[in-house]
C-alpha cells in the first residue's frame, strides 16, 4: 500500500523566516514519482515539482528547495525567505510507475505574516 | 492550449438533493481522474478514465456516485443524493498517453451541502 504522511498540520512564520515541510512516504514500488502541490486560496492546485525515484539530487529553483532521501523515505520542501504569497496548502504527493492515481498527504498549511 | 476545466466552480445544495459536476480535460489526453479533498483532509482519489472507460474505480465512496465520461471527452460527476459529507472541492486531472504521464489538474468545484 502507499502512504504519504504530511505530520505538520500548520506552520506560521513571518515574513523572510524560511519554512521546512516534511513529507514522509510509503511504497513498494522500485519506481515512483514524489511530487509537491500548492494550493492557494482560490483553490487551484499547482504544480511545483515532480522527482523520480531513481533521482535523489536535491533541486533548487528560485526561493524553493527539494531534499529527497530514499533512505528515509522523505521528500521535503523548503522555503527560503518566506513572503506573504506563499501562504497556502502544500502537498506532497506519491504515483507509483504502474498504476496513475496520486496518493497525497493530507497537507501542510503555511500561514505568512508580514 | 486550454487547460482543465471544470464547471461549476462552486455549488451549494440541500441535502438530498443531485449535483452534476463537469470536467473538460485537455484535448487529446486520454486519461481522466477525479479527486476529492473534504475539509482539512488529504485528497482522495476516486476513479480514473481511459477514454470512455473506467480504468480504476476504487475510490468512489458509494453508489450515490456516479462518473460517466461520453465519448472519451468531458466526464460528468453526478452525486444523488448528496450528503452532508459530501462537501468539499472536487479536483479533475488529466494525462496524455500511459500512466506516468504528467496529470494536469483543473480548478475544482467546490461543493457545499446544507
Amino acid at each position: 500500500a502507499q502512504k504519504v504522511t504530511q505530520a505538520q498540520t500548520e506552520i506560521s512564520v513571518v515574513e523572510k523566516e524560511d519554512v521546512t515541510l516534511d513529507c514522509v512516504y510509503e511504497t513498494r514500488d522500485t519506481t515512483y514519482y514524489l511530487f509537491w502541490y500548492k494550493q492557494p486560496p482560490s483553490g487551484e492546485l499547482v504544480f511545483l515539482i515532480r522527482r523520480n525515484s531513481f533521482d535523489e539530487q536535491n533541486e533548487i529553483s528560485g526561493r524553493y528547495s527539494w531534499n529527497f532521501q530514499k533512505s528515509t523515505s522523505s521528500f521535503n520542501f523548503t522555503i527560503t525567505a518566506s513572503q506573504v504569497v506563499d501562504s497556502a496548502v502544500y502537498f506532497c504527493a506519491l504515483r507509483g510507475d504502474s498504476w496513475g492515481k496520486f496518493q497525497f498527504g493530507a497537507g501542510t498549511q503555511v500561514v505568512v505574516t508580514p | 492550449e486550454a487547460g482543465v476545466t471544470q464547471f461549476p466552480s462552486h455549488s451549494v445544495i440541500e441535502k438530498g438533493q443531485t449535483v452534476t459536476l463537469r470536467c473538460d480535460p485537455i484535448s487529446g489526453h486520454d486519461n481522466l481522474y477525479w479527486y476529492r479533498r473534504v475539509m482539512g483532509k488529504e485528497i482522495k482519489f476516486l476513479l480514473h478514465f481511459v477514454k470512455e472507460s473506467k480504468q480504476d474505480e476504487s475510490g468512489m465512496p458509494n453508489n450515490r456516485f456516479l462518473a460517466e465520461r461520453t465519448g472519451g471527452t468531458y466526464s460528468t460527476l453526478k452525486v444523488q443524493p448528496a450528503e452532508l459529507e459530501d462537501s468539499g472541492v472536487y479536483f479533475c486531472a488529466s494525462s496524455q498517453g500511459g500512466t506516468g504521464g504528467e496529470q494536469y489538474f483543473g480548478p475544482g468545484t467546490r461543493l457545499t451541502v446544507t
